[in-house]
């Protein structure tokens, strides 16, 4: 099975403090997301990467920053975390379908929910 | 506009129900079309992937209408473990980007 691990489930931060949300995969996927998931909005993509060290900004990069040095990490980093910063973040990996142009179904973390006060 | 719509719900069906639920996207290239589950404070999990037309796993099907740019999911025999948000989930490439529905809620009561 797929795993995909994020490092913690619940975290509360002072806001100015700056936060690393770190996300492993074991099934050697090309594509690894990061969302964030709040009430009404559903999930919005923050950053995605489909190699090591590429990045693409997703729908709301604001305030966050992302680095992926191996293939199966994948980071997500608050500079300065603020209060409308807290929410459930979730970490996702897929990979490509062999000879096509369609992709696996994405794999999440358990996700971890923030708080920032 | 959304890249993808759903009915927010909330659906409150009896056990032994038929539900559907309908989604609509906005980008004709997109290529790869799911139905995710998820509970309560959990992660999504996938549901049925569909790739084609459709697709049938025991109790749920899956419809894809690419002329209407839109996909279904048919709930036969509601259990009250059925009870949960559905998320509907397209894949565009190039671009290779997930887009998700809001959800739809769903409760099964006895």
């Amino acid at each position: 099975d797929v795993k995909v691990t994020q490092s913690s489930r619940y975290l509360v931060k002072r806001t100015g403090e700056k936060v690393f949300l770190e996300c492993v995969q074991d099934m050697d996927h090309e594509n690894m997301f990061w969302y964030r998931q709040d009430p009404g909005l559903g999930l919005r993509l923050i950053y995605f990467s489909y190699d090591v060290k590429m990045k693409e900004k997703g729908d709301i990069p604001e305030g966050y920053s992302v680095s992926r040095e191996k293939k199966e990490r994948f980071s997500l980093i608050l500079e300065s975390a603020s209060t409308n910063q807290t929410s459930m973040y979730l970490c996702a990996s897929s990979s490509v379908l062999t000879g096509t142009l369609l992709v696996t179904e994405a794999f999440f973390g358990q996700g971890t929910r923030l708080t920032v006060v | 506009r959304k890249e993808v719509e759903q009915d927010p719900g909330p659906f409150n069906v009896p056990e032994g129900a038929t539900v559907a639920f309908n989604c609509t996207y906005s980008n004709s290239a997109s290529q790869s079309f799911f139905w995710y589950r998820q509970d309560c404070r959990k992660e999504p999990k996938l549901l049925m992937s569909v790739y084609s037309s459709g697709n049938e796993d025991g109790r749920f099907t899956a419809q894809l209408n690419r002329a209407s740019q839109y996909i279904s999911l048919l709930i036969r025999d509601s259990k009250l473990s059925d009870s949960a948000t559905y998320l509907c989930v397209v894949n565009t490439t190039p671009g290779n980007q997930f887009y998700f529905g809001t959800g739809t809620s769903l409760t099964v009561i006895p």
